[in-house]
């Protein structure tokens, strides 16, 4: 069955570290979004892609990048962790611009100490 | 722009009672409404959406909703609940030309007690 998948699930790491969380989808879908969950936020758009080679910011874009080199993957980077990056990272697909359902991955947790 | 704001933060009710989750949303254009779930520890599945037509939207598990234009609302209900509805609910809206970016709200805990 096509999914999307997450990686690590969960992960700790240090201020001043650059992270890098995977997100990989089977469906061929040309839309890929990254999205943090806070409590009192609910989930915030931080980057996304409506394609290869096409990237762009959301919401709370500061302090992360991404790339999409291939359909499949839009790792998330971030390139100094912060402590205010803890959070819970979820990575979502849809099939193309006006397609209606969003399908979201399982989610990491990051801990910044 | 667009905001969604999700009214109760948390809305403990018993095994077969009714329940509603309120949404509202501002937006000065035309939307796209979403009604998500998330299971302890998973990610977010969609209950239902409406893009147009009837009103009232039906989704799985037995939960529907009804858009509201002229109160901009889009309240979430269950006639009744189940154990297994205990979970963490969230408003979305898209505007409609606007690719798939999702606007969510805060997100309501429903708490289904026997």
């Amino acid at each position: 069955d096509a999914e999307i998948t997450q990686s690590p699930r969960h992960k700790i790491t240090e201020t001043g570290r650059q992270v890098t969380l995977a997100c990989h989808q089977t469906w061929n879908h040309n839309n890929m979004f990254w999205y943090r969950q806070d409590l009192g936020h609910g989930l915030r758009l931080i980057h996304y892609s409506y394609g290869v080679q096409d990237t762009n910011k959301g919401e709370v874009s500061d302090g992360y990048s991404v790339s999409r080199s291939n359909t499949e993957d839009l790792p998330l980077t971030l390139e100094s962790a912060a402590s205010s990056q803890t959070s819970v990272y979820f990575c979502a697909s849809s099939e193309f611009v006006g397609s209606e359902t969003q399908y979201f991955g399982p989610g990491t947790r990051l801990l910044v100490l | 722009a667009q905001s969604v704001t999700q009214l109760d933060s948390q809305v403990p009710v018993f095994e077969e009672a009714p329940v509603e989750l309120r949404c509202n949303y501002s937006s000065s254009v035309s939307v796209y409404l979403f009604w998500y779930v998330q299971y302890p520890n998973q990610g977010l599945q969609l209950l239902l959406k409406y893009l147009s037509g009837s009103t009232l939207v039906k989704g799985i598990n037995g939960f529907e909703a009804e858009f509201n234009k002229s109160q901009t609302s889009f309240h979430l209900r269950k006639p009744s609940v189940h154990i297994s509805d205990t979970a963490e609910y969230f408003c979305a809206v898209r505007h409609y030309n606007q690719g798939g970016k999702l606007i969510f709200g805060q997100g309501t805990e429903l708490s289904v007690k026997p």
